[in-house]
């Protein structure tokens, strides 16, 4: 039972470049989000998803675009890097708000945009 | 939109002893989740205790407990007998209704544990 696997855990990008985040989970959860976590400002959401077709954005989506294809999948894509999106992201992923269980999160992708 | 407020960016305490954290949020719901999560230096997010809002009792894990006062908007995290290993960074959370699993974080409270 693999939970929430995040992938890379970590990445070096040059200001422009873009790059795709991916986020998976094996427990066929239809809620999934991605969150960032920046030092001193706890994690804040970019976007999230009910289910496969459905995203809508969270806090801070500017220059972050989703997609859900798939239950499984749900990846996060810069389209054009910039210093400011250096961060920790973290995806999770539940079952729904009535379902007493709670988010299961990934271990983290560390991102830093030269 | 909510917000979450802890307003001890750090605390301490010796091994064996009980600390408490704070955490206060602003909703105008009635209907709506809280929670403690716990991030070590390993980056893991694991939940340490959660409370239904309609829910009176506080909710207790092992050493952990709350202190929820729902008029007051607070919701404290007490850790009793502390260890090394509860040593980590602690964010009080908030999840809303309206199902879409949303969470909003307050910036974190850094917790040292002293031999």
């Amino acid at each position: 039972n693999a939970g929430v696997t995040q992938t890379p855990k970590f990445q070096v990008l040059k200001t422009g470049q873009s790059m795709t985040l991916q986020c998976a989970q094996d427990m066929n959860h239809e809620y999934m989000s991605w969150y960032r976590q920046d030092p001193g400002m706890g994690l804040r959401l970019i976007h999230y998803s009910v289910g496969a077709g459905i995203t809508d954005q969270g806090e801070v989506p500017n220059g972050y675009n989703v997609s859900r294809s798939t239950t499984e999948d749900f990846p996060l894509r810069l389209l054009s890097a910039a210093p400011s999106q250096t961060s920790v992201y973290f995806c999770a992923s539940s079952y729904g708000f009535n379902s007493n269980q709670p988010q299961h999160f990934g271990d983290g992708t560390r991102l830093s945009i030269l | 939109a909510q917000t979450v407020t802890q307003s001890q960016p750090e605390m301490s305490v010796q091994e064996a002893e009980t600390v408490t954290l704070s955490c206060t949020y602003d909703t105008s719901e009635s209907d709506y989740y809280l929670f403690w999560y716990k991030q070590p230096p390993s980056r893991q997010m694991i939940l340490v205790i959660r409370q239904e809002a309609y829910k009176q009792q506080n909710a207790t894990e092992n050493r952990f407990s709350v202190n929820f006062q729902k008029a007051a908007k607070s919701f404290s995290l007490k850790i009793s007998d502390s260890q090394l290993g509860d040593a980590a960074m602690y964010f009080c959370a908030y999840m809303g209704q309206g199902g879409s699993e949303k969470l909003v974080f307050g910036k974190g409270t850094k917790l040292t544990v002293n031999p």
